[in-house]
């Protein structure tokens, strides 16, 4: 079965910090996709990266950066020099790819608060 | 144009109603899915259609009865709810067969009270 955790429910942090969402991940798969998704206070959850199991390279989006690790299957997610705006809720989630449509399994939800 | 729409945003239900939620996604995405999300919770995975056919119901209570007339349109048609119901439905749309793929875009959500 396959599992996501997100260990930190809330951080909060003054602006201009920055800072790192922990997300570790169980699947029995080899190949297998990860995403990490941003949820305001609006509802609306936001699409910010998909990463494959088999592509473990790091990536960098202006201030957002992804850390794939696939020894301690971890995908961890850093803000650097956090804004207000990034305050939100954020969740890794995780699909298993055995053709056909699947859903995604999320973790829990990290909360994140940035303080002006 | 790369959005999901739902309506309606909000919407208030007792439980002898029946009710539609409806999404739309005009980006030629031919997997769509349903997902609850309780307060302070993760979405949780609820239907998922592929090319207009339901491909996997995650144990949904009959009261919850989903429909997709065409590869734009999924609706989710309900009745005799309870109000452990209430929550946020969420609607998504993704590319092909599956995110195994691509990434799925959500919709805002629709908010629903069972009174």
């Amino acid at each position: 079965a396959q599992k996501v955790t997100q260990a930190q429910t809330e951080i909060s942090v003054v602006e201009k910090e920055d800072v790192t969402l922990d997300c570790v991940y169980e699947t029995r798969d080899t190949t297998y996709y990860l995403f990490w998704y941003k949820q305001p206070p609006s509802g609306e959850l936001v699409f910010l990266i998909r990463r494959n199991s088999f592509d473990e390279q790091n990536e960098i989006s202006g201030r957002y950066s992804w850390n794939f690790q696939k020894s301690t299957s971890s995908f961890n997610f850093t803000i650097t020099a956090s804004q207000v705006v990034d305050s939100a809720v954020y969740f890794c989630a995780l699909s298993e790819a055995e053709g056909g449509a699947d859903g995604l399994t999320f973790g829990k939800g990290t909360h994140l608060i940035i303080q002006p | 144009d790369t959005e999901v729409t739902q309506t309606p945003k909000h919407l208030v239900m007792g439980m002898t109603n029946k009710k539609s939620l409806k999404c739309e996604q005009h980006m030629g995405h031919r997997a769509m899915y349903w997902y609850k999300q309780k307060a302070k919770k993760p979405p949780e995975l609820m239907f998922v259609y592929s090319y207009e056919k339901l491909s996997i119901n995650e144990s949904v209570p009959s009261r919850f009865s989903p429909e997709c007339p065409n590869s734009s349109l999924l609706n989710l048609h309900l009745h005799a709810l309870q109000p452990e119901d209430s929550a946020l439905y969420l609607c998504a749309s993704s590319r092909s067969g599956g995110s195994s793929y691509n990434e799925q875009f959500f919709g805002p959500g629709t908010r629903l009270t069972v009174l």
